[in-house]
Formats: C-alpha cells, structure tokens, sequence
C-alpha cells in the first residue's frame, strides 16, 4: 500500500493558469514537504508542514502557495503558472521533531508538469 | 549553508563491478549533520537506502554501505558488485539538526549493463 500519494501524475497547464497539486498520505506523519526536482539542481525544498494549519517556506517558495487542510493532506498550488514551473513535484511525509536527531523522509511517486 | 555536492551525473559500470558515488557534504549550521542515501527507482518516488546519524558509523543496506567521514566530509556510497537491478538514480542528502528539512545533492544516475 502506497503509504504517500500524489495526483496528477502528470498535468499540462497554460501560462497564467491556476495549478494545485495534491499529496496524501497515510503514515500520520506530522511533517510534510514539497519539492520540485530538475536536471542539474536535485531537489529543492519548496514549502513544508508541521502539521495541520501550519505551512512554512522553503528554499524556492516565490510563485508557490502551500495548504495544509488535514494532517493527511498538503497542496501545492501555482496561482499563476509559468513555463518556469515546468519541473517534476515531489512530496514527502516524515516525523523528525524539531531538535531531534533523525527523520526519514517517504516520497510520493511524483508529478510531472509542463506549464506550456 | 549547508549542502552536499554529488560530482556524478551518470555513472555506468558493468555488472558484477564494484561502484563508488561520491558525495560531500558542507554543514554550517552544525558540525555532525545527519547524512541520507536515498534512491529512485524509474516511476518512483525516492526512498530511503540508508542513513548514518553518527560520525564515523558506517550504514549499510541491500549491499550499499557508506561510512561517514567527518574529518573529509565525505559519505560515499559502494557497493561490490552491482546488478542490473541496481540502475536508478541516488541522493545523497544531509539534514542538520536544527531543523527537520533535508538538503539533496543533484543526483547520480547509476547505469549497470550486462
């Protein structure tokens, strides 16, 4: 059972259109993050979550909106879109607590997009 | 501040060859992070391979191992003798302790041919 779900796969917006990205997972994980990867930059930490209500900025937030309705559910959302934001998404659920001494991170499958 | 630098892009090796990826780290933020490998396999999420939270412990799984090395700062990745199974892409990852984020290296593509 996939533990960390994503949806869509793959998603072919328009300049300027809205996009939303959604992640769920079923670990009961508090944290959760958002990253986009591209050739040449690995993965870059776009916004994460401690928990539900709470979204925090990342590395890359700029064009990026984060919602975290439910400790199961965090989106990604491009207001916006820009060919820019053509990359693949990833998200990760993990349960580190501030201060302590590990986390492992669970990934969903991905979404490509291609912001046209 | 912190990161970790994979010199690889791709690497291809023969099967039943013994396999290195490199990676370095730099944390600024503290000076033992915590040190990741993570794979993904094609039309996968990444998981984790292994990860050492202790400088000089070595972490090993499915035949990976990888000693952490404080004094080069360096968490390489072998292996022995790789398989066909083996091609997928590998991340090295560093996560200081001063927050629960992690940062990734740009990946190494591993290519095992017969």
């Amino acid at each position: 059972e996939a533990a960390v779900t994503q949806s869509p796969r793959n998603k072919v917006a328009v300049t300027g259109g809205k996009v939303t990205l959604s992640c769920n997972q079923t670990n009961n994980h508090n944290n959760m993050y958002w990253y986009r990867q591209d050739t040449g930059h690995g993965l870059r930490l776009i916004h994460y979550s401690y928990g539900a209500g709470s979204t925090e900025k990342g590395d890359i937030p700029d064009g990026y909106k984060a919602s975290r309705p439910s400790q199961e559910n965090f989106s990604l959302i491009l207001e916006l879109a820009t060919p820019s934001q053509t990359s693949v998404y990833f998200c990760a659920s993990g349960d580190a607590n501030w201060g302590g001494g590990q986390d492992t991170q669970y990934f969903g499958p991905g979404t490509r997009l291609l912001v046209l | 501040g912190d990161s970790v630098t994979q010199t690889e892009g791709q690497v291809t090796v023969s099967e039943s060859k013994s396999l290195i990826i490199n990676c370095t780290y730099s944390a600024t933020s503290i000076a033992y992070p915590n040190l990741f490998w993570y794979v993904r396999y094609p039309g996968e999420g990444l998981q984790l391979l292994l990860k050492v939270i202790t400088a000089g412990q070595k972490g090993s799984s499915r035949g990976f191992e990888a000693t952490y090395n404080k004094e080069t700062t360096s968490f390489h990745l072998q292996k022995a003798s790789v398989q066909e199974s083996d091609s997928a892409v590998y991340y090295c990852a560093l996560r200081p302790n001063s927050g629960t984020y992690q940062r990734f290296g740009t990946g190494t593509k591993l290519q095992v041919v017969p």
